[in-house]
Order: structure tokens, then C-alpha cells, then sequence
């Protein structure tokens, strides 16, 4: 069935090191891809997200690339900060016009160190 | 804009009772949608709405009922608490004509 597989956590990081979370995902036809972020003690925020095969993504530093031959989409950032520390979800929407239904992955913790 | 809000944000719960979790938005959004987040588990689908007075479960529906009578509103209510009912619980809503969710912070539900 549908879902979304992503490198467990918790991940931990010095500052201005390299990120990569890993996300592969198993659905039928094609899918629109997001990573979400979700500060403590907040409700989830779209990082960045895209819709077709090729199309990368990007929003405060991060990318993500749609994979579509090795169904992934991996975040990366080139140096994290302090701020950055969260737990950041891989999800896609199969059928935004069905109520914009999103399968999520678990979820990769991120603690980032001075 | 307020954006999606939620009440309560902690609730403490015996097995048994119920309440209901709100959720509004002022953004005039056709589709919201109801999610639990448990720890390793990423979030579940519980029931979403396409408009008002139109609703469909999700991948998690088992003991949660919701209505939709307002675009604006859309109230998550538990009829007899369990445990396994014990997460965080997450509203979002979106515009038809888009892909994005935006989410509520969450109310915390504890069932003892």
C-alpha cells in the first residue's frame, strides 16, 4: 500500500554541518511530495514541496530533489544552524482534490548543536 | 488571520467519557482535515471534509465522529475515551485548488 519511509532519528548535528534526511516513498501513479517541519511545542509548516519528476524544491536553505526512478526525495541543507532544530516530516498527496489527503512518514528528529 | 485554531491544547480524560475537539478557520478553506500524531508513527489520516456537510473517514476513523454544518468549523468528538486514544491531535484545512495544508498547533489528549 501507500507510504513513506524516512531515516529514523534522532539525528544530531554541529552547527554548519551537512544535512541529508533520507525519504523514499511507495505509491501508485504521481504523487506531489512535501517536507514539513514541526517546532517544538508547534503544529506542522510546509518546508517545501514538488509536484512533478526533476522538480526540486527549496525554501530557507533546504532542497529536496523528485526522484521519481528511485522514488525519493531526500532533504539536504548545506549548513545547519541552531535554529533549524525540529522534527521534519516526508509526506505526499496522492489526490489533492480528495480532501488533500497527505501519507506521512514517522517523522526524523533533528538536534542541532553550537 | 488566526489561521487554523484548535481548543483545547491539553485535555486529561478518563476512559469512558467523551469530548469533542474544536477546530475553526478563517481562511474560507473547502477541505479540513483531522490527524493524530503518535510517537513513531508519523501523523494518520482520522476523517476529513471536503465542504460543508460533507465528510469521509480516513485511514484511522475507529471511535472518532465528525460533522461539518460551517466551512469554518469542524469539531472532532470522541463519544467513550479509550487509552489507545491517548495523542496529539491535529487540525488542517486547505483550498481545493491547492496542495498545501496548513495545520493548527495541536491539542494534547490524555486518556487515563
Amino acid at each position: 500500500g501507500d507510504s513513506v519511509t524516512q531515516m529514523e532519528g534522532p539525528v544530531t548535528l554541529s552547527e554548519e554541518a551537512f544535512l541529508t534526511i533520507n525519504c523514499t516513498y511507495t505509491a501508485t501513479g504521481y504523487p506531489s511530495l512535501f517536507w514539513y517541519v514541526q517546532y517544538p511545542g508547534e503544529g506542522l509548516q510546509l518546508l517545501l514541496k514538488a509536484t512533478k519528476a526533476d522538480d526540486k524544491g527549496s525554501n530557507k536553505g533546504f532542497e529536496a530533489t523528485y526522484r521519481k526512478e528511485t522514488t525519493s526525495f531526500h532533504l539536504e541543507k548545506g549548513s545547519v544552524q541552531v535554529s533549524d532544530s525540529a522534527v521534519y516530516f516526508c509526506a505526499f498527496a496522492k489526490f489533492y482534490n480528495q480532501g488533500g489527503k497527505l501519507i506521512f512518514g514517522q517523522g526524523t528528529e533533528l538536534s542541532v548543536k553550537p | 488571520n488566526a489561521g487554523v485554531t484548535q481548543t483545547p491544547k491539553f485535555q486529561v480524560l478518563k476512559t469512558g467519557q467523551s469530548m469533542t475537539l474544536q477546530c475553526a478557520q478563517d481562511m474560507n478553506h473547502e477541505y479540513m482535515s483531522w490527524y493524530r500524531q503518535d510517537p513513531g508513527m508519523g501523523l494518520r489520516l482520522i476523517h476529513y471534509s471536503v465542504g460543508a456537510g460533507i465528510t469521509d473517514q480516513g485511514e484511522v476513523p475507529n471511535g472518532y465522529n465528525v460533522s461539518r454544518s460551517t466551512t469554518e468549523d469542524f469539531p472532532l468528538r470522541l463519544l467513550s475515551a479509550a487509552p489507545s486514544q491517548t495523542s496529539v491531535y491535529f487540525c488542517a484545512s486547505t483550498r481545493r485548488d491547492q496542495e498545501t495544508q496548513y495545520f493548527g498547533p495541536g491539542t494534547r489528549l490524555l486518556v487515563l
